[in-house]
């Protein structure tokens, strides 16, 4: 099966730098997503990852060790816009199509 | 870059009846298309894959019966929740894969309230 685990709440000073863990397991791995979503709203991406190493877009940035089944998306100069949940979600090939698991999702609050 | 849409946006139905839920790729074809439901400060949770001309896949626990999917066309795929009970009330997402690119692109979400 697959599982994957990401803290459930972050607290931030505007400003700072926080680092969002996630870890995983699944079989038939694709690529790693994190995704931003705001209360009520639908997911906006993010970033992807597939390969090892860091991907960096502007103020985020994205990790993924493939061999220890580990990815971590890291925000700079955190803003109050940013304070919102941050979804890790694995791709994985299975009956021939790919899908996408989400984990829980971690709330992250930024204060002043 | 691709868009896709989801009607209504809102929807409040009583006990018992059915809604329809539609999801829309605007402006590339998909041959596959997922549905997600997302409960209150929770991820979201696949429900089941839509491939075009076949029949849905539905995730376990998912009740096939109760969550009817279509996919007629390479652009559209419906969810229709059937017998509606104060329970399915959620947030319901779909999201399309673009076949050119292989990206997955979300539409905006339907929020269904069954009274």
């Amino acid at each position: 099966g697959q599982n994957i685990d990401q803290p459930t709440e972050m607290t931030a000073t505007e400003g700072a730098i926080v680092q969002i863990n996630c870890t995983y397991q699944t079989s038939g791995f694709n690529g790693l997503f994190w995704y931003q979503q705001h209360a009520g709203e639908a997911p906006t991406f993010l970033s992807y990852n597939v390969l090892d190493g860091l991907e960096e877009k502007g103020r985020f940035s994205s990790f993924l060790s493939r061999s220890k089944g580990y990815s971590y998306l890291l925000l700079k100069e955190l803003q109050m816009k940013d304070s919102a949940s941050y979804l890790c979600a694995v791709s994985s090939i299975s009956g021939g199509y790919n899908k996408l698991i989400f984990g829980a999702g971690t709330r992250l609050a930024v204060h002043p | 870059g691709a868009v896709v849409s989801q009607h209504p946006s809102w929807v409040i139905c009583k006990s018992g009846t059915s809604v329809k839920i539609e999801c829309r790729s605007l402006d590339f074809q998909a041959t596959t298309m997922f549905w997600y439901r997302q409960f209150p400060k929770q991820s979201l949770m696949l429900m089941a894959t839509s491939n075009e001309g076949s029949k849905a896949t539905y995730e376990q626990g998912v009740e096939k019966d109760k969550f009817l999917i279509n996919h007629a066309s390479l652009t559209l795929s419906t969810l229709t929740v059937t017998s509606a009970h104060p329970e399915d009330s959620s947030f319901y997402i779909c999201s399309a894969i673009d076949r050119e690119d292989y990206e997955q692109y979300f539409g905006p979400g339907t929020r269904l309230t069954v009274t």
